[in-house]
Order: structure tokens, then sequence, then C-alpha cells
């Protein structure tokens, strides 16, 4: 197993530009979490989804993030228009069952730069 | 291949009892190794480690690094029912790249 895929690894855009964020879960998984990593706030949950719903978006920043999950094997998360503070390390992360339960998978994240 | 690999997978212990979970690294370029616990959805931040040999604390938990032999270890004595947790070990490499463990499953019993 390829373990959970994220891409692109690196994103670097300017500020005002549209950015999308890709995941693929492991396969089986059927909860999925976007993560967004900064040396001010270390690990910030952003969205999760459960059997493809989001089940709680309360760490959404703000409107110009969304994200979606059209099947069991794909995620986006998309930013529009970009802003310099967006800056960041993004993870997915997938599990079996609902929420955290004993193994937690994560990517390798997407480092975004906007200038 | 980088990866990080935590043990034990899970642990059910009793109120009073001491644990220690158990985080090794094969990262390249290691720059440091994180702690956190993970309630629910989001992790909490516990300790960052980037020098071997020296003991970080905090009130009941207490972490150490060996860079040598490229392993972590997070202790807690005296446990609580607010303790049971996931704990996450995460190493960074250059370029803000991060490897995480699958986590040891901390369930503490009253």
């Amino acid at each position: 197993d390829a373990g959970v895929i994220q891409s692109p690894r690196h994103e670097v855009t300017e500020m005002g530009q549209e950015v999308t964020l890709r995941c693929k879960p492991i396969s089986g998984h059927n909860s999925l979490f976007w993560y967004r990593q900064t040396m001010m706030r270390g690990l910030e949950l952003l969205i999760y989804f459960n059997n493809n719903v989001p089940i709680d978006d309360s760490g959404m920043p703000e409107d110009r993030f969304s994200a979606k999950m059209p099947n069991a094997s794909f995620s986006t998360l998309k930013i529009q228009p970009s802003e310099p503070r967006d800056s960041a390390v993004y993870f997915c992360a997938s599990t079996m069952g609902q929420g955290f339960g004993t193994e937690a998978f994560f990517g390798q994240g997407t480092r975004l730069t906007v200038v | 291949e980088d990866k990080v690999v935590q043990s034990p997978l899970s642990l059910v212990v009793h109120e009073g009892d001491t644990v220690t979970l158990n985080c090794s690294y094969e990262v390249t370029n290691f720059r440091s190794l994180l702690w956190y616990k993970q309630e629910k959805k989001a992790p909490t931040f516990l300790f960052m480690l980037t020098s071997s040999g020296i003991e970080k604390k905090s009130g009941r938990l207490s972490s150490i690094l060996d860079k040598k032999e490229l392993f972590s270890i997070l202790n807690i004595t005296a446990t609580q029912t607010g303790d049971s947790a996931v704990y996450l070990c995460a190493v960074e490499a250059p370029g803000n790249q991060f490897y995480f463990g699958t986590g040891t499953s901390l369930t503490v019993i009253p």
C-alpha cells in the first residue's frame, strides 16, 4: 500500500491565485482529515470527512477555503483567493472508522508558499 | 525509505500506572522530532526534541531523544483518565517535510 498520497509536494503561487491541494486516502479508510501546520500554531484541523460527508468544518479559516470529497478515494482542499498568510504545510490523514482510532496515517504534506 | 514507527499500537492501563511510548525513525537529514496528543480530532503539541539526551518535561509527561539509536520515548507517570488519547510522533526533515508514525492509542481505565 502506498499510503496516503498528497499532491503537489510543493506549491508556490502568487497572492490572489487559486490553489488546489489533493489527497488520496488509503483504500478502505472511511475518515479523512485535512490539517494545516504552521510554526506558530502547530497542527490545526481544518475539516474532517466520514464516508465522504463533511462532519466538522469548524476549523476552516474562512470562506476562501473549501474542501470536497467526491468519492472515497479522492479529496481536494481549495484556497481561492490565496493570501501570504496561507503559507503552511497542509497534511491529509486517513483512518478506519470514525475519527481517530488506533492508527492515523498521514500523507507527507504539501508545502504551500504564497508570495 | 523514510519512515517513523511507533509502538505499541495500543495500550490499556489503570490509573496511576506509568507508561512508556516508543518512536523509532529512519529519516534522511533529521531536523527534529515532535510528539502530539490527539484527542477527538485535533492534535495538541507536546514536545519538540532536537538534541540527544536532553529530557524535556511537562508535568507528568517527559520525553527524550536518542539520535544515535534513532528513537524517542514519551513517558507518562501517574496516568489519569484524561491521558487517554492517541499519541503521535512526527519527524521533521528539511523543506518542511514531516513523517508521521501511526500513533499509539492509550486508554487509561479508572
